[in-house]
This record gives structure tokens, C-alpha cells and sequence, in this order.
């Protein structure tokens, strides 16, 4: 799987846009980009994740670049709860690689 | 739905003592995985499952055992328990090859004394 790398800490005033980067200049053409958030204490949970197109749901909005070399993860609106260690992974979907490679992702503080 | 559960969510051993922690999940997933996190560090995969009667190593599986009779449960025992297995277990699943969305559980905090 590619490596990725990240700012280990950001901060974000509450209400405001969070953008989260994520450099993966070794991805290949059939890994995907997923994004995980663990709150303290707590299990990962799944964000998003996409190919090439821009994606966005409920959560967040996922931009990647046109290169695939970069993403963005942006949380339009952060709130206290988004507090959490934010996790950018690269890998192949499916198959056998089935394993998922947690770095030491961006911890995200939303001030009030 | 519950998700994933797991259970004990605190557990204290002494060394050489043997443990098994156990988890379900009721979403009929066929993948099943079991992480630590050691402070600071990312999670690391002990042992997977692709389906029942599959089990596979990951990357730290020395200490643990894994079984998978059932597509619901996944236990994780410990054989005998060193400091060095003090630690939170994260469980996951994820329903099939298609999607890699994956389900965590709880989490359980393991002290071994």
C-alpha cells in the first residue's frame, strides 16, 4: 500500500471549515483513498473514501487532487465532537489485501 | 443493529494468565479483524477472518489465538499474558470484497501486571 503523510495536529474554530491534507505520492492507479476519525477512547469510524471523482456524503467532502498525489479531507462545519485523530490510508479495494494501515494520522482540536 | 460488540471493556491479568475477549457482530459480515493500539501508535492487525472456519495471521500475531466457528463471533484469546499484551483490542468487520467500510468496536482495555 502507498505511504501517506500528515500534519500530526491542526486546530479549527467551531462552526468553521476544517480542511484535513493528505500527501500520497507513491498511489497507484487502482488504490483508493479512505479517511477514518478515532475519537478518544473510541473505535475508528469510516468518513469516506474515493478513486479519482470528489466525493461527499453526510459527514464530509473528499477532494483529491487531479494527479491523485494529494487529498483533502474538509468537514464543512466542525463542532466539538469532531474532535478526534483523523487517519488518511491508501489501499487497494478488496481481494486480499485486507488489511487496513493506520499511521499516526492528524489529531483535529475544535475550539469554541 | 448493534454493530460490533465486544466484551470485557476492562480487563486486568497477571502474567501467564489466560483470557479469551470476545466479540460479535450482527450485521452478517464476512470479514472479521482484530487490532491493538499501543499509546501513540496506529492500530496493528493480530488476526483476520474471511468467513467462518477462515482464520488468518496479521502482522503481530504471537500470544493470540483466534477461532471463527460461527460468522458472528471472533474471539481473541490470549495463552499467556505478558505486559508486553497491555494494550486496547479493537475488533472490525466488513461485510465483503466489494466495500472496505469498516465496522470497529468498542474497544478493550487490557492491563496485564
Amino acid at each position: 500500500d502507498a505511504k501517506t503523510t500528515q500534519p500530526p495536529s491542526m486546530d479549527c474554530a467551531e462552526g468553521r471549515a476544517a480542511n484535513l491534507p493528505c500527501n500520497h505520492s507513491t498511489i497507484s492507479g487502482n488504490e483508493y483513498v479512505y479517511w477514518y476519525r478515532q475519537i478518544h477512547s473510541q473505535g475508528p469510524q469510516y468518513i469516506i473514501h474515493g478513486l479519482k471523482n470528489n466525493e461527499t456524503n453526510e459527514m464530509a467532502s473528499l477532494i483529491i487532487t487531479e494527479d491523485r498525489k494529494s487529498s483533502t479531507l474538509i468537514l464543512p462545519h466542525a463542532t466539538l465532537r469532531d474532535t478526534a485523530v483523523y487517519y488518511c490510508i491508501v489501499m487497494n479495494s478488496g481481494g486480499s489485501n485486507y488489511k487496513l494501515t493506520f499511521g499516526k494520522g492528524t489529531l483535529l482540536t475544535v475550539n469554541p | 443493529n448493534a454493530g460490533v460488540t465486544q466484551t470485557p471493556k476492562f480487563q486486568v491479568l497477571k502474567t501467564g494468565q489466560s483470557m479469551t475477549l470476545q466479540c460479535a457482530q450482527d450485521m452478517n459480515h464476512e470479514y472479521m479483524s482484530w487490532y491493538r493500539q499501543d499509546p501513540g501508535m496506529g492500530l496493528r492487525l493480530i488476526h483476520y477472518s474471511v468467513g467462518a472456519g477462515i482464520t488468518d495471521q496479521g502482522e503481530v500475531p504471537n500470544g493470540y489465538n483466534v477461532s471463527r466457528s460461527t460468522t458472528e463471533d471472533f474471539p481473541l484469546r490470549l495463552l499467556s499474558a505478558a505486559p508486553s499484551q497491555t494494550s486496547v483490542y479493537f475488533c472490525a468487520s466488513r461485510l465483503a470484497v466489494i466495500t472496505d467500510t469498516q465496522y470497529f468496536g468498542p474497544g478493550t482495555r487490557l492491563t496485564v501486571l
